[in-house]
């Protein structure tokens, strides 16, 4: 079974250009998160969609960051304008949420190296 | 909102040392979890504790959770160069049970 998917795996952009992130997340999982992780720090949430919707985009800047899961499976974040500040790892993640049990692992994709000069 | 601290930030051992690595919630948690980075990966789920106390075994991995379900730990018994990596907890509050709150990770490396 393929885990989840994410592309591109290396963007290097200049400042103020638009950049846009892919993630298909493992097949039948309903939740999917994108983290934010800098070097020597753990993943920071971004947003969290429970099918379609948005459950969870509090940390999300939302001035320049935008999100979405139109269908339930597959989702885009993209960034616009970028700033400097944005050079980071962008990592996908899917879990499978069921009303029985919230208590699910999360399998993370490969992520998305930002460079942005 | 919820902080998640770990401590230490690195540690160097040398092969077959021990290692732990502690983590402390700013607030009471649901569940905890564990993760693994290897350099240049990304997290792969290791365990998840739910119970106050609770305490599960992987091998030479011991995992604890705290009593009062505010902390916990991981010890390695006997490193090996395959545990290289950085070891992230991650907990649930309380409060919103979905949302998962990642620590700053702990930096292991084994020297041979």
């Amino acid at each position: 079974e393929a885990g989840v998917v994410q592309s591109p795996r290396y963007k290097i952009i200049e400042k103020k250009q638009p950049v846009a992130f892919w993630c298909n997340p493992i097949s039948g999982h309903n939740t999917l998160y994108w983290y934010l992780q800098n070097l020597g720090q753990g993943p920071e949430l971004l947003i969290r969609y429970e099918n379609e919707e948005a459950v969870d985009d509090s940390q999300l800047p939302k001035d320049r960051f935008s999100a979405e899961r139109l269908k339930g499976v597959d989702s885009t974040l993209k960034i616009q304008p970028a700033e400097l500040g944005d050079s980071a790892v962008y990592l996908c993640a899917s879990s499978l949420q069921t009303s029985g049990n919230i208590y699910n692992e999360q399998f993370f994709g490969p992520g998305t190296r930002l460079t942005v000069l | 909102g919820q902080q998640v601290m770990q401590i230490p930030q690195y540690q160097h051992v040398q092969e077959g040392e021990d290692f732990t690595t502690y983590c402390n919630s700013s607030t009471t948690l649901s569940n905890i979890q564990w993760y693994k980075q290897r350099p240049g990966g990304h997290p792969v789920f290791l365990i998840q504790l739910v119970k106050s106390g609770e305490v599960k075994k992987q091998k030479r991995l011991t995992f604890q959770f705290g009593e009062a379900k505010k902390n916990s730990s991981l010890h390695i018994t006997a490193t090996q160069t395959t545990d290289v990596g950085t070891y992230f907890c991650a907990g649930r509050s309380s409060g919103s049970a979905r949302q998962l709150t990642f620590g700053s990770g702990t930096q292991l490396t084994v020297l041979p």
